[in-house]
């Protein structure tokens, strides 16, 4: 039931490029993206509603394909900064309803 | 903004032994969430209410759990008898209605020894 993100890790060069994918088995309403540091809360970044969008800011943005049950967070241009946890935030069911899971994490490490 | 605050920040405490954590939300965010994060286990929500009321608390993992928000301002997770297994990351966040994200609190580190 918990959604699966791709990859499990990945370990980037400073300007490198990196995609973290989030996978459902169920229909979607949302998805919420966030970063956490080690020993730190999760922070949000973004979220993005049924309907396709992609939203983010110069170099994180992020595409919901809610036909596909899926969403991906793309990280570019990487700064040291972006190392940490990323986890995607599901919400599914209906309003009154909904049901909030988060996926199974990725760790990213940015290197010099 | 002082965001949402929680406490204690670190807990150490005895199998057997009660185990209160507490919670302050954003100022007029109206849904507050309990979370533990575990390694093997992840982020798993325990429970959350909307306006005060509990709505979904299927992740309660069984009866030692119990949560309360009497008021917008402020909730409790206990945990009694408390036992070796609970030992985690407990975060509580709190979000407004519409299309926003949490915010998370800096979290209760549980240690039951």
């Amino acid at each position: 039931q918990q959604p699966v993100q791709s990859p499990q890790a990945v370990i980037l060069r400073e300007g490198e490029d990196a995609v973290i994918n989030c996978s459902s088995s169920k229909a979607l309403y949302s998805v919420h993206w966030y970063r956490q540091k080690h020993g730190e809360a999760p922070v949000f970044l973004m979220i993005l509603l049924k309907g396709g969008e992609q939203k983010g800011h110069e170099k994180i943005s992020a595409s919901f394909n809610e036909k596909k049950q899926q969403s991906s967070l793309y990280l570019t241009a990487s700064q040291l900064s972006y190392s940490g946890t990323y986890f995607c935030g599901t919400e599914s069911g209906y309003s009154g309803t909904y049901k909030y899971i988060f996926g199974t994490g990725t760790r990213l490490k940015v290197l010099a | 903004d002082a965001g949402v605050i929680q406490s204690p920040r670190h807990e150490v405490t005895e199998m057997g032994q009660e185990v209160t954590l507490r919670c302050k939300p954003i100022s007029g965010h109206n849904s507050l969430f309990w979370y533990r994060q575990t390694m093997m286990r992840g982020l798993e929500l325990l429970i959350y209410f909307n306006n005060n009321v509990p709505i979904d608390d299927s992740g309660m993992p069984e009866d030692r759990f119990s949560a309360k928000m009497p008021n917008a301002s402020f909730s409790t997770l206990k945990i009694q008898p408390s036992e070796p297994r609970d030992s985690a990351v407990y975060f509580c966040a709190s979000r407004s209605q519409g299309s926003s994200g949490y915010t998370f609190g800096s979290g209760t580190r549980l240690t039951v020894v």
